[in-house]
């Protein structure tokens, strides 16, 4: 069993939908993560979430609209998104890292988002 | 402000040959951490190797092997005798010390590697 995964793997939806990514770790970390990777562009982080509790949010607009309702699940919420919202959605865990330590992030498969 | 480098987009190498992906990082802080991400045609982010600021020692693993070098604010890595299944978009990656935020991740922009058979 993968470590973390996302669910669905391929989403095609309308600027008026509403639709949401899940995205569940197994591997008993306390931190989450959703970035955003375009084509020819490096990865973006949007959110970080430790122990269900956001600590970030980088700027990101507010058609997506992230939950974590605990440390194993995260979602991310999306309504009347725009064509430039289509990249591949990354999601990612970590343990909480130790005073003067870092924990490495494992990575899902990534959900790939087509805006029409 | 904390900068990840990969000056190479794309490099397409014949089997067994050597390849070397460079990484060049700006950072402000004396403890940091760099990384580096396998990604292949199926999307998810595989981990390689975590380094540390102190560690300056070179590291080998298998085929792979990685220079991190201070001086120069470089982590640069070395694929020998590359595979076919090496294709992939390789991702050097640079994480803030702020590690009561979780951590955060900044990547460079990726390096896609082809091996031709």
């Amino acid at each position: 069993e993968t470590g973390v995964t996302q669910t669905p793997r391929h989403l095609v939806m309308g600027m008026t939908n509403k639709k949401s990514l899940k995205c569940e770790q197994h591997l008993g970390h306390n931190a989450m993560y959703w970035y955003k990777q375009s084509a020819k562009k490096p990865l973006e982080l949007m959110f970080v979430y430790n122990f269900k509790e956001q600590t970030e949010n980088n700027s990101v607009p507010s058609r997506f609209s992230p939950e974590c309702p605990n440390s194993s699940h995260l979602f991310l919420h999306l309504h009347t998104l725009q064509p430039e919202d289509s990249a591949l959605y990354l999601c990612a865990s970590s343990p909480i890292a130790k005073a003067g330590h870092y924990n490495e992030q494992f990575f899902g498969p990534g959900t790939r988002l087509t805006v029409l | 402000a904390q900068k990840v480098t990969q000056a190479q987009t794309e490099i397409s190498v014949v089997e067994k040959e050597d390849v070397t992906l460079d990484c060049v990082y700006e950072t402000r802080d004396t403890t940091y951490y760099l990384f580096w991400y396998k990604q292949p045609p199926s999307g998810e982010l595989v981990f390689l190797i975590r380094r540390n600021s102190f560690d300056e020692q070179n590291e080998i693993s298998g085929r792979y092997s990685w220079n991190f070098q201070k001086s120069t604010s470089s982590f640069n890595f070395t694929i020998t005798a590359s595979q076919v299944v090496d294709s992939a978009v390789y991702f050097c990656a640079l994480s803030e010390t702020d590690y009561n935020q979780g951590g955060k991740l900044i990547f460079g922009q990726g390096t896609e590697l082809s091996v031709k058979p």
